[in-house]
């Protein structure tokens, strides 16, 4: 699977949009792109995923840049439930496709 | 609906003996995950199935690690000789489709395990 890498933490206020970036310049052609989030002593959620168009759902918002190295993550008003570890996963096809290879992901903590 | 269900939440052991964590997936994932994390770091693969049989098994990190799935829904995670090392938060995680590329992972709370 290829490599993502992230910053270690961001900051964002309430009700503002939080952008996370992921570099993957390492991607193949049939390797998607997945976020997912964990809140403190939970498990990880998933939020959402792309190929190559930008994607959207209730969650958030997935930029992808037209190479596919990068992306971004979009949370268009941010709440303090948003604080948590946000994880950028790049998946390959095959048959490894089962497992998720996580980083350490972005700390995201959004102040009042 | 119900989610993964994890149990116990928390296990306290000591070195050298053995543990069962159990995972109750949601009903009818054919897809079922293990995963370990370590304190700051993120969860790390262990083991795959589809059904009842390991489909990826390459993250076990070495033979005291063992894994049963036989009926195709709850997964049991067994460790033997325990050693500090392996103090974690197991997850455990299922999916509706095991294999198909864009599949959810949903993931139960974790069972936190202390080896003394």
């Amino acid at each position: 699977d290829a490599k993502t890498t992230q910053p270690p933490s961001m900051d964002c206020a309430e009700g503002r949009a939080a952008n996370l970036p992921c570099n993957h310049s390492t991607i193949s052609g049939n390797e998607y792109v997945y976020w997912y989030r964990q809140i403190h002593s939970q498990g990880p959620q998933y939020i959402i995923h792309g190929l190559k168009n930008n994607e959207t759902n209730e969650m958030a918002s997935l930029i992808i840049t037209e190479d596919r190295k990068s992306s971004t993550l979009i949370l268009p008003h941010a709440t303090l439930r948003d604080t948590a570890v946000y994880y950028c996963i790049v998946r390959a096809g095959g048959t490894s496709y089962g497992k998720l290879t996580f980083g350490q992901g972005t700390i995201l903590t959004v102040h009042p | 609906g119900a989610g993964v269900s994890q149990t116990p939440s928390n296990k306290v052991t000591e070195k050298g003996k053995y543990v069962e964590l159990r995972c109750d997936p949601i009903s009818g994932h054919t897809a079922l995950y293990w995963y370990r994390q370590s304190l700051g770091q993120g969860p790390e693969f262990l083991i795959y199935f589809q059904g009842t049989g390991a489909a990826d098994d390459s993250g076990l990190p070495n033979d005291r690690f063992f894994a049963v799935r036989p009926e195709g829904s709850v997964s049991t995670l067994k460790i033997q000789r325990t050693e500090r090392g392996d103090s974690a938060v197991y997850l455990c995680a299922s999916s509706p489709q095991g294999g198909a590329l864009y599949n959810e992972q949903f993931f139960g709370p974790g069972t936190r395990l202390t080896v003394l």
